[in-house]
């Protein structure tokens, strides 16, 4: 099971870029990198995943250097809104962990 | 399609009671999950289920019995309910080798007193 460390909370201000970065030093051939935003008082809903290289969509962007063993979810041009958790998950198991994620808040 | 819906949303307890959530989806997911949120913390994991008649143990399982007698039903069961289990109550779906497939339920806010 790969194992994934990422901060335990950021800070960011309206406008900018933000980049939290998730480590799995042992992640294995096959695995996925998925990445999950939650809100206050909602449960977390899927944004971002990928395999290797860069992965884009309308929410953030997704780098995977081609070591893979590590992974930067990249938010641009964050908003009030973004006030959220967000979770690293790599490889799919049946009993899939969510762990600590990474607390990001953005201020005015 | 209501997803994955949760009853109830808020119950207040008194310590030694027991009471029963209900999480149903809609989705024909094979894959049924608890999950207990603290305040100002992450998701851990209760109990799962991948499939009818099946459950195991997650990180946390102590205190907790689940049931899955019909595949679109999950039950989280508090036999004996203590303050320690005063939490958020999470219950999720997916399809089976579909991490990015989780869908959630809005959660059930317990207190227990």
């Amino acid at each position: 099971l790969a194992k994934t460390t990422q901060p335990i909370s950021m800070d960011s201000y309206e406008g900018q870029e933000v980049n939290i970065t998730c480590s799995h030093n042992n992640i294995a051939t096959n695995d996925y990198i998925t990445w999950y935003q939650q809100f206050p008082s909602q449960g977390p809903r899927f944004i971002i995943q990928g395999y290797k290289t860069k992965v884009t969509n309308e929410v953030a962007s997704l780098f995977i250097p081609a070591d893979r063993k590590s992974s930067t979810l990249s938010l641009p041009r964050v908003s009030l809104s973004d006030t959220a958790v967000y979770y690293c998950l790599v490889g799919d198991r049946d009993d899939m962990r969510f762990g600590a994620g990474t607390r990001l808040t953005v201020k005015p | 399609n209501a997803g994955v819906t949760q009853t109830p949303k808020f119950r207040v307890l008194k310590t030694g009671q027991s009471m029963t959530l209900l999480c149903a989806q809609d989705m024909n997911h094979e894959y049924m999950y608890w999950y207990r949120q603290d305040p100002g913390m992450g998701l851990r994991l209760i109990h799962y289920s991948v499939g009818e008649g099946t459950t195991a143990k997650g990180e946390v399982p102590d205190g907790y019995n689940v049931s899955r007698l019909k595949k679109q039903n999950f039950l989280l069961g508090l036999e004996s309910a203590a303050p320690s289990q005063t939490s958020v109550y999470f219950c999720a779906s997916r399809t089976a080798g579909a991490n990015y497939g989780y869908t959630f339920g809005s959660g059930t806010r317990l207190t227990v007193v």
